[in-house]
């Protein structure tokens, strides 16, 4: 069975820092994982998704990740925050025609 | 183009109620997914339609229901509420052809508190 599981609930950083969320994923065969970001009071957005195009994925607003297949993660990175990446960011995973969610990463940014 | 719309945005029910919430899906979308948000157990799959049957099922009790109309909008039902079934219930819409992992995009969502 498909699972992801996010290593850190909340992560801290200043602005202009960089940003890195942690993914760990278990799944039976090559999975389907995507980032997703959360603000408050709005609605989820994809940021980005790997379908095994490529490992390294470019998703929107700067941010990227690298899938690490002998590693089994899809960590989330970003050079610099800024202050509206605030938000609750979600790894998760395709299983079917469903998605399994992590339990997802608080990212708070500092000025 | 429109996003995903879910009416109402906000629902009180009292324990041993039933609630209908609904969702229009983006123009063009043929698959609808619900999930449930909770602070305890994070973000879960409830099911998910296309054209019109279920193809896909999460794990909750038989209390959670769902259909989809012709026109791909969807609703889903919980009967009998309990205090457990206070969350924001969230919908998505994909083109749900093809590749199995459409892109999926979600409502704003309804958040439904039981009292």
């Amino acid at each position: 069975a498909q699972s992801v599981t996010q290593l850190d609930s909340h992560v801290s950083v200043s602005e202009g820092t960089p940003v890195l969320l942690r993914c760990n994923y278990s799944s039976s065969y090559s999975p389907s994982l995507f980032w997703y970001v959360q603000h408050p009071n709005k609605g989820l957005q994809l940021l980005l998704k790997y379908t095994s195009a490529a490992t390294l994925v470019k998703g929107i607003n700067g941010f990227e990740a690298e899938f690490k297949k002998s590693e089994t993660s899809f960590h989330l990175t970003k050079p610099s925050a800024h202050m509206s990446d605030a938000a609750e960011y979600f790894c998760v995973v395709g299983a079917g025609t469903a998605l399994i969610f992590g339990k997802g990463t608080t990212l708070s940014v500092s000025s | 183009k429109a996003g995903v719309t879910q009416t109402p945005r906000y629902l009180i029910k009292t324990r041993g109620q039933q609630v209908t919430l609904s969702c229009s899906p983006i123009s063009g979308h043929r698959s609808v997914s619900w999930y449930q948000q909770t602070p305890g157990q994070g973000l879960q799959f409830l099911f998910e339609y296309f054209s019109e049957t279920q193809r896909n099922k999460g794990n909750f009790p038989g209390r959670f229901s769902g259909r989809q109309f012709s026109n791909s909008r969807s609703e889903m039902n919980v009967s009998t509420l309990e205090l457990g079934d206070s969350a924001l219930y969230l919908c998505a819409s994909s083109l749900g052809s093809g590749g199995l992992y459409n892109e999926q995009f979600f409502g704003p969502g309804t958040r439904l508190t039981v009292l």
